[in-house]
């Protein structure tokens, strides 16, 4: 297992267009994030999955955000009719969450998205 | 509602000196926590982990952490720093009773003068 991988790597678009993001998880990790970086910023919370039921939003998030994870394993976040502000790392994660306690996250190495 | 601090947004030690970087948390439960370190142009990689078993912590490369519940602290620390210490630290607080999901606090730079 190669870890979480995340394609593309780096997108460059023009203000007014779709993108689409996608990460595929460690194996068997049923839990999936994703966050959202900016310079000398911390990770913010965007949204996460249990399989491929997504738990939670950030209420930060507009509605130009999207994400699915259809079949439990890898998962897509769109972005629709980007905006300058968008313009951002995007990190996913995954974990196991079972009848313990929450395990450690391992990240991918992130998208980074820039509108011009 | 959960939350992190960190203390500090830059801290700068010398080589073979101590390393401490602060963190407190707001938890209302009893919460797990993690450090992370993110050097330039690399992926976020778990330095510790506290999730309720032994209050101090140890980590990769000589790291570790202590859990204090009276201060709600769960600061890093490491005994003599090294170069490639040098790196973005974040403190990170989840709850399993609000879904587990990861808040980061806003992080502390960590420079090593040789």
């Amino acid at each position: 297992d190669t870890g979480v991988s995340q394609d593309p790597r780096h997108k460059i678009t023009k203000r007014g267009q779709n993108v689409t993001f996608r990460c595929d998880p460690i194996s068997e990790h049923n839990r999936l994030y994703w966050y959202r970086q900016t310079l000398g910023q911390g990770p913010e919370f965007l949204t996460y999955f249990q399989n491929e039921a997504q738990l939670e939003k950030s209420r930060l998030l507009s509605d130009r955000f999207s994400a699915e994870r259809p079949k439990g394993s890898f998962s897509t976040l769109e972005i629709q009719r980007t905006e300058q502000g968008d313009s951002a790392m995007y990190l996913c994660a995954s974990s196991i969450r079972g009848g313990g306690r929450i395990t450690e996250a391992f990240f991918g190495q992130g998208t980074r998205l820039t509108v011009v | 509602a959960q939350s992190v601090t960190q203390l500090d947004s830059h801290v700068s030690v010398s080589e073979g000196t101590p390393v401490l970087l602060r963190c407190n948390y707001s938890s209302s439960y009893s919460p797990s926590l993690f450090w992370y370190v993110q050097h330039p142009n690399k992926g976020l990689q778990l330095l510790l982990k506290y999730t309720s078993a032994a209050t101090l912590v140890k980590g990769i490369n000589g790291f570790e952490a202590e859990f204090k519940k009276s201060e709600t602290s769960f600061h890093l620390t490491k005994p003599s720093a090294h170069m490639s210490d040098a790196a973005e630290y974040f403190c990170v607080v989840s709850e399993d009773n609000q879904g587990g999901k990861l808040i980061f606090g806003q992080g502390t730079e960590l420079s090593v003068k040789p």
